[in-house]
This record gives C-alpha cells, structure tokens and sequence, in this order.
C-alpha cells in the first residue's frame, strides 16, 4: 500500500478483556516497530521486528503484550487482559533500512474501560 | 540516563520568525543517527529531518535544519519563517549503531505558532 496501515483507528474494551491490533507495513518494507504513546507522552518503543531475525522483545512492559509478524508483512499486537493503564495510542511504522526513517501509521487509540 | 532529552515542555513563536527546539542525547556509539518528527493534532508522525553522526554538514530540508554539535552532544531543530501551520508537537529521536534498530524518542515540545 502507500503507506502504513493500522486498524481498527479506535478500539474501547472493558478491563480484563483481549484486543489485537493489525498493523499493515509499507510493501517492501522488512523493519516493523510498535510503539505506545500514552497522552501527552513520548513514544515508547514495545517491538522491532526485521526480516527473518529474531524480534527485539524487549520493550514489551509485560507478558500480557506479545506481538507476531506473518510472512514478514502484517503484524498483529495481542493484549491479553486489558487493564486501564494500557490505554494509549498504539503506533506502529516500518523502514526499509537500518538508516531509513520510520514511516508512521496513523495509530490505534486503546481506551479500556 | 536518558538517551534523548528535550528540555523544552513548550515554545511560543510569532508567525514568520525563527525557533529552535533543543535537543540532547546520550550515546557511546560512535554511529547513530538522529532523526526530529513533527505531531500535529490530528497524531500522524511527520518526519523531517535525519542527521548522520558522520555527516560533516548540518543536514537541511527547506525551512528546518538542523544545528548538530557533535562534541556537545546537540542536535536542535531550526525552524526558519514559522507558520501556522507549524503548531505541533515535535519529537527528537536516536538510532544507535550501524545495524538495525529501533528509534529512541525524547519525551518532545509543543510548539504553538501565534499570528
């Protein structure tokens, strides 16, 4: 596609239940990162996948968060049990080189209630 | 320590003057990359401008550029004749080394731009 798509845009879900979050990077791109921005926050960086490499797991704040890529393009971020301070927007990008900028989508906002 | 600070929360300018948004970091790498995006309200991440730690010149891109002193560890945007338009939030960001990997970003600043 054109640029980086992410869906649903909007996603409410009561305390204690599970949400995946879809992110369909740039064709050709072989870098896919989640981030999380919490209201008036930086970015927090969640995972980084590239290519056929192991994914750098290690920004994920706990093992309700796990995320997969399937055939080195879309990737899906799993939220098991939400709680409320997992609210946030969610942001996925993707690059085509280790020094190429980050192409953004345009984010899931989480509001678990 | 933090890889990226911004110790600006907020910055006022008047339209069509200049502004700089401070920017330092922390890396013992000597490769790395630093990158500034642009927020608006609407939440999509604009990039603007990358800055290579071997690049001898200050990197430009029409009315940013960006004023990199390596020994200072700095890397302040410059905005030149700001607009309206400008009014964002405005992240700095880091990748370290020369091989894959993520952007580390600082906490940013709002920008707001009056007529």
């Amino acid at each position: 596609g054109a640029g980086v798509s992410q869906s649903p845009s909007n996603k409410v879900t009561e305390k204690g239940k599970d949400v995946e979050l879809r992110c369909d990077p740039i064709s050709g791109h072989t870098a896919l990162y989640w981030y999380r921005q919490s209201l008036g926050q930086g970015l927090e960086f969640l995972i980084y996948f590239q290519g056929n490499s192991a994914p750098d797991k290690s920004g994920l704040p706990s093992d309700r968060f796990s995320a997969e890529r399937t055939g080195g393009s879309v990737s899906t971020l799993t939220i098991q049990r939400t709680q409320q301070e997992d609210s946030a927007v969610y942001l996925c990008a993707s690059s085509s080189d280790s020094y190429e900028k980050l192409f953004f989508g345009s984010g899931t906002q989480l509001s678990v209630l | 320590a933090q890889k990226i600070t911004q110790t600006q929360p907020g910055m006022f300018v008047q339209e069509k003057e200049a502004v700089t948004l401070d920017c330092t970091y922390d890396t013992s790498d000597p490769s790395y990359g630093l990158f500034w995006y642009k927020q608006p309200s609407s939440g999509e991440m604009i990039f603007l401008i990358y800055q290579g730690s071997y690049d001898q010149q200050n990197a430009t891109e029409g009315r940013y550029s960006l004023n990199f002193q390596k020994a200072r560890k700095s890397a302040n945007l410059v905005i030149s004749a700001s607009q309206l338009g400008d009014s964002a939030m405005y992240f700095c960001a880091m990748r370290e080394g020369a091989g894959y990997s993520t952007l580390t970003f600082g906490k940013g600043t709002m920008l707001l731009v009056s007529p």
